[in-house]
């Protein structure tokens, strides 16, 4: 089945710096969705980005369909933007395979 | 606000309780899944439903039970668990299980479930 591996796993900021995640698969997708769980274990949709660039507000992402990768770029991090996140993929069908998540870390 | 509400958020059982997650989505959605996600682990999907049928049990133990009586509603039935059952249950939505383009996942706030 289909491979999806996140780096960096383990993320810590200082409040205000810039940050890039990775996520690259091993095939093929139908869909990319990037997500934020927050402490309290809440998932929210950031993006559903299968191919092409995507902003909203200080988040962008990036997705190479063609070189099998996703770029997730936080800038200014604030404290809030702690927690995990995770790329999700899906190739056809009901099943939606889920990286082991970047996890951040932004001090005050 | 996702449109996907868990209840309860919490929940501590002893391992002779028998008790249920509910959730239900207020999106208009054909598809519903259970996911579990233990400490360190990525997200394991246990079930999945398309239009009140399940097309999914991912070798899920029997004393995991699901229930779906409408489009809009989903139950977990608990019975017997262990403790290494203690996990975050999230239950999530879409609008089918085709996985075609621009059929985004929503997840609810999650029940976290202790064993003793």
């Amino acid at each position: 089945g289909i491979q999806v591996e996140q780096s960096p796993p383990d993320l810590i900021l200082q409040e205000g710096a810039n940050s890039t995640l990775r996520c690259n698969f091993s095939d093929s997708v139908n869909n990319l969705q990037w997500f934020h769980q927050n402490p309290w274990g809440q998932l929210i949709n950031l993006f559903y980005i299968p191919s092409g660039t995507k902003q909203n507000g200080r988040l962008s992402a990036t997705t190479v369909a063609t070189e099998r990768y996703s770029l997730l770029y936080i800038s200014s991090s604030q404290t809030t933007d702690s927690g995990v996140y995770f790329c999700a993929v899906n190739t056809g069908g009901f099943k939606t395979i889920f990286g082991a998540g970047t996890r951040l870390f932004v001090k005050a | 606000e996702t449109g996907v509400t868990q209840t309860p958020r919490h929940l501590v059982m002893g391992m002779t309780n028998k008790k249920s997650l509910k959730c239900e989505q207020h999106l208009g959605h054909n598809a519903m899944y259970w996911y579990k996600q233990s400490a360190k682990k990525p997200l394991e999907l246990m079930f999945v439903y398309s239009l009140e049928e399940r097309v999914e049990n991912n070798s899920v133990p029997s004393r995991f039970s699901p229930e779906c009586p409408n489009s809009s509603h989903l139950f977990l039935h608990l019975h017997t668990l262990q403790p290494e059952d203690s996990a975050l249950y999230l239950c999530a939505s879409s609008q089918d299980v085709s996985g075609a383009g621009g059929n985004t996942i929503y997840f609810g706030e999650g029940s976290w479930l202790t064993v003793v």
